[in-house]
């Protein structure tokens, strides 16, 4: 089973500022099947990444994704009001289970 | 437009058991990859299983032998059949559609609880 760590585990910003994520497979994502989710406060996730850096339908440029083998990065280049929630990893390789990281939550400072 | 509908939860006991559905609208669940994914109360996301387009299934090692998933294709509905419930089964059960997950129902909650 492939574990993801994400960090860190709280990221304190300001709005207009530059959020990065990091996400850390303990071994190798096969063909960069890694994708990140936002989720808000008693909504379900919502996609913004597949396949490590595209874009999922009506994502803003402003979030990009980045990485493969084991390092993969979420960057979001300036941080809107909607943007502050926790956002999870999750790779979805050939061989379930499909798991995901413990999440980063983007708080505002 | 893609709906996700789940229904199905509430609350058990330890050991009982419990069926959950999930109806698609706008979406064809036999020609997808379909998974369940809980969140515990104030936890992070879960993994629980899938099913492929091909019928082939999968499970997290905390189900595995527990949990069932399948689907009705004319019912166009996904299905998970929860056995031998723990209390740490209790969480938010979310349908997903997609491999990655694009389209999700909007969950529903199950309670494990003497």
């Amino acid at each position: 089973e492939i574990v993801l760590t994400q960090s860190p585990g709280t990221l304190s910003l300001s709005p207009g500022e530059r959020a990065t994520l990091s996400c850390r497979a303990s071994q190798s994502v096969s063909s960069s099947y890694l994708a990140w989710y936002q989720q808000k406060p008693g909504q379900a996730p919502r996609l913004l990444i597949y396949a490590a850096s595209r874009r999922a339908t009506g994502i803003p440029d402003r979030v990009s994704g980045s990485g493969s083998g084991t390092d993969f990065t979420l960057t979001i280049s300036r941080l809107e009001p909607e943007d502050f929630a926790v956002y999870y990893c999750q790779q979805y390789g050939t061989s379930p289970p499909w798991t995901f990281g413990q999440g980063t939550k983007v708080e505002i400072k | 437009e893609v709906q996700l509908v789940e229904s199905g939860g509430g609350l058990i006991q330890p050991g009982g058991s419990l069926r959950l559905s999930c109806v698609a609208s706008g979406f064809t669940v036999s020609s997808n990859y379909m998974s369940w994914v809980r969140q515990a109360p104030g936890k992070g996301l879960e993994w629980v299983s899938v099913i492929y387009s091909g019928g082939s299934t999968y499970y997290a090692d905390s189900v595995k032998g527990r949990f069932t998933i399948s689907r009705d294709n004319s019912k166009n509905t996904l299905y998970v059949q929860m056995n031998s419930l723990r209390v740490e089964d209790t969480a938010v059960y979310y349908c997903a559609g997609g491999r990655p997950a694009e389209n999700w129902g909007q969950g529903t909650l199950v309670t494990v609880s003497s």
